[in-house]
């Protein structure tokens, strides 16, 4: 499944480090979103992009600042994270009519931060 | 506060055997019901309720939706050890957010 893409697909940073997901996905949709998936807790979601505007922001810390520069690109930059930020992180997207659509997920980035 | 509750939280089976997952909601606004499949990393796509009593059906794998009682099953029947996943389910209201469910891990023993 090529549809949403996400790179990197791993990893590691230090709690001083700086960086970057980067979300793309090539099915035309106008919504993107952004989740963190950490073990025995359910999808959370973290933020959401309807026709590139930022709708949703789930009370996630400054430390995670998204970015959506057109419908089909979404990043997540990363600074001073914490080890209790690790998680997989998933990117999805979807065709919004305003009502709940069927999302489709990329792989997700494993982010590990010692 | 919107919650989605599944149960059981993991299942171990043999192949062949039938199996039943459950989904309760209490979601503002409710209007749709989707179903997921995680096997490593992407979520996958199985169904989208919005009617009740109306079942979808793919292959081995059906669900459908109570709005009254507030809830859905996911089927499998003569399950294979490719079912082995963890089957999400998400309530959807008035926005296009989605709430999950912690999931259910299956494993389907050969």
């Amino acid at each position: 499944e090529t549809g949403v893409t996400q790179t990197p697909r791993h990893l590691v940073m230090g709690m001083t480090n700086k960086k970057s997901l980067k979300c793309e996905q090539h099915l035309g949709h106008n919504a993107m979103y952004w989740y963190k998936q950490s073990a025995k807790k359910p999808l959370e979601l973290m933020f959401v992009y309807n026709f590139k505007e930022q709708t949703e922001n789930n009370s996630v810390p400054s430390r995670f600042s998204p970015e959506c520069p057109n419908s089909s690109h979404l990043f997540l930059h990363l600074h001073t994270l914490q080890p209790e930020d690790s998680a997989l992180y998933l990117c999805a997207s979807s065709q919004t009519s305003g009502g709940p659509d069927t999302q489709y997920f990329g792989p997700g980035t494993r982010l590990t931060v010692l | 506060e919107d919650k989605v509750v599944q149960s059981p939280l993991s299942l171990v089976v043999h192949e062949g055997d039938t199996v039943t997952l459950n989904c309760s909601y209490e979601v503002t606004n409710f209007r749709s019901l989707l179903w997921y499949k995680q096997e490593k990393k992407a979520p996958t796509f199985l169904f989208m309720l919005t009617s009740s009593g109306i079942e979808k059906k793919s292959g081995r794998l059906s669900s459908i939706l109570d709005k009254k009682e507030l809830f859905s099953i996911l089927n499998i029947t003569a399950t294979q050890t490719g079912d082995s996943a963890v089957y999400l389910c998400a309530g959807g209201g008035a926005t296009n957010k989605l709430i999950f469910g912690t999931g259910t891990l299956l494993a389907v023993q050969p």
